[in-house]
């Protein structure tokens, strides 16, 4: 069983539409969640970031976690075509000074005008 | 030149070259990354240095030799690879002593290597 379960997609919205991107872990003792986004022929540059359960939200992004389900989310309210990108969920274990991120597949989303 | 750059951007090289791969980051950071990405799978940290120590070796194979001169270069050297080795090759920095230290990584554009 991988670590990080993420769909690959690709998936196609159309514009203005409400996007929901999921992750699903299996060890309890990740701690940080985070999101990252990666555009074509760019390496992933930072979305979101979240410590332990909750919500966070920054503009039109929301980032869920869930750790009892072990189930993290994000949100793409009104969604633009300069959101078409692939999503990476990335997590951590506590005291992560070591950078040891783990990530999942990525999803490719693409929005339609 | 700002943030991450990676040099070069496209390689192909046969199974019995050796060739490098450059790194800089312009950040001011203390901590720097390789990661191999394929299609399909997920990114794969390969390694890890903090103050041009190395502190995570994941199990690669020994035709990957990376190197740390100081703070802001990073290479890895490559010699003879295996068609499977073919990937875009991440390279990425962060702060140790940011509050988010290991977590938020700053990445360059990547170097997509071909082994033919």
């Amino acid at each position: 069983q991988k670590e990080v379960e993420q769909d690959p997609g690709p998936l196609s919205v159309p514009e203005g539409a409400i996007v929901s991107l999921n992750c699903t872990y299996s060890n309890s003792a990740f701690q940080y969640f985070m999101w990252y986004r990666q555009y074509s022929r760019k390496g992933p540059e930072l979305l979101m970031y979240t410590y332990s359960s909750g919500n966070k939200e920054d503009g039109r992004f929301t980032a869920q976690v869930d750790k009892s389900s072990k189930y993290i989310s994000l949100f793409i309210r009104d969604s633009q075509p300069s959101d078409s990108a692939t999503y990476l969920c990335a997590m951590s274990e506590a005291g992560n000074q070591g950078g040891k991120l783990i990530f999942g597949q990525g999803t490719e989303l693409s929005v339609k005008p | 030149e700002t943030g991450v750059t990676q040099t070069p951007r496209h390689l192909v090289m046969g199974m019995t070259n050796k060739k490098s791969l450059k790194c800089e980051q312009h950040l001011g950071h203390n901590a720097m990354y390789w990661y191999k990405q394929s299609a399909k799978k997920p990114l794969e940290l390969m390694f890890v240095y903090n103050f041009k120590e190395q502190t995570e070796n994941n199990s690669v194979p020994s035709r990957f030799s990376p190197e740390c001169p100081n703070s802001s270069h990073l290479f890895l050297h490559l010699h003879t690879l295996q068609p499977e080795d073919s990937a875009l090759y991440l390279c990425a920095s962060s702060d140790y002593f940011s509050g988010r230290a290991g977590n938020e990584q700053y990445f360059g554009p990547g170097t997509r290597l071909t082994v033919t």
